[in-house]
């Protein structure tokens, strides 16, 4: 099942500079995304969410961007703190009920 | 703020036993679901659960898998017959309205 794949295992950054993370998928009929992060024993913590009727959704220092002919989903952080490191998960889901998880990025965010 | 209650944390059982995972969604929620993660491998949807009855189900939902709301506050996954492989994660959720909903901290279950 690759149907939402997350490229980039891992990923660090400058605190204060942008992270991107990026998210890509194969079933044009997914319309609902989401982000999560996951910090080790937590649960995943809900972040953004975009529906295809919208190509960018901003919450804060949180904004997804949506391309739907590119099947491609970014999330940036701006600007990154430390406290953001974590892992990152994005999902898509045909229905908004059933979300298919990518592998996750490990962000690092350097002080 | 509110969350997802799930108890226990870490549970061990017997290869061929049955086991179940409670999990306490938020109050004024109405749709539930479970999530298993593998370790190493990606979450994965097992079931929604929405009205009293299941609204979606994955092919990893099989016969030996089931939930319930035995009551107005609690929400069960029920692993009939416990194989090595169901050791995994698994994580209720719960929404007031999809999309978007907010995930306990999860129960690690280890099958022996």
């Amino acid at each position: 099942d690759q149907q939402v794949k997350q490229n980039s295992p891992s990923l660090s950054v400058q605190e204060g500079r942008i992270s991107i993370l990026n998210c890509d998928y194969t079933n044009s009929m997914f319309d609902y995304f989401l982000w999560y992060k996951k910090y080790p024993a937590e649960g995943p913590t809900f972040l953004i969410s975009i529906s295809s009727i919208k190509d960018k959704n901003e919450d804060g220092r949180f904004t997804v961007f949506l391309n739907k002919s590119a099947k491609h989903l970014s999330l940036h952080i701006v600007p990154s703190q430390p406290g953001d490191s974590a892992v990152y998960f994005c999902a898509a889901s045909e229905t908004g009920n059933q979300f298919y998880f990518g592998t996750g990025t490990s962000l690092t965010v350097i002080p | 703020e509110p969350e997802v209650t799930q108890t226990p944390s870490h549970q061990v059982t017997q290869m061929g036993q049955e086991v179940i995972l409670r999990c306490v969604p938020i109050s004024n929620h109405l749709y539930f679901y479970w999530y298993r993660q593998i370790l190493g491998q990606k979450v994965e949807f097992l079931v929604s659960f929405y009205n009293n009855e299941i609204s979606e189900k994955s092919e990893i939902f099989d016969d030996q898998f089931s939930v319930e709301r035995p009551d107005g506050s609690n929400f069960t996954l029920k692993i009939r017959s416990t194989k090595l492989e169901d050791s995994a994660m698994y994580f209720c959720a719960s929404s007031e309205s999809p999309p978007g909903y907010t995930f306990g901290s999860g129960t690690r279950l280890t099958v022996v």
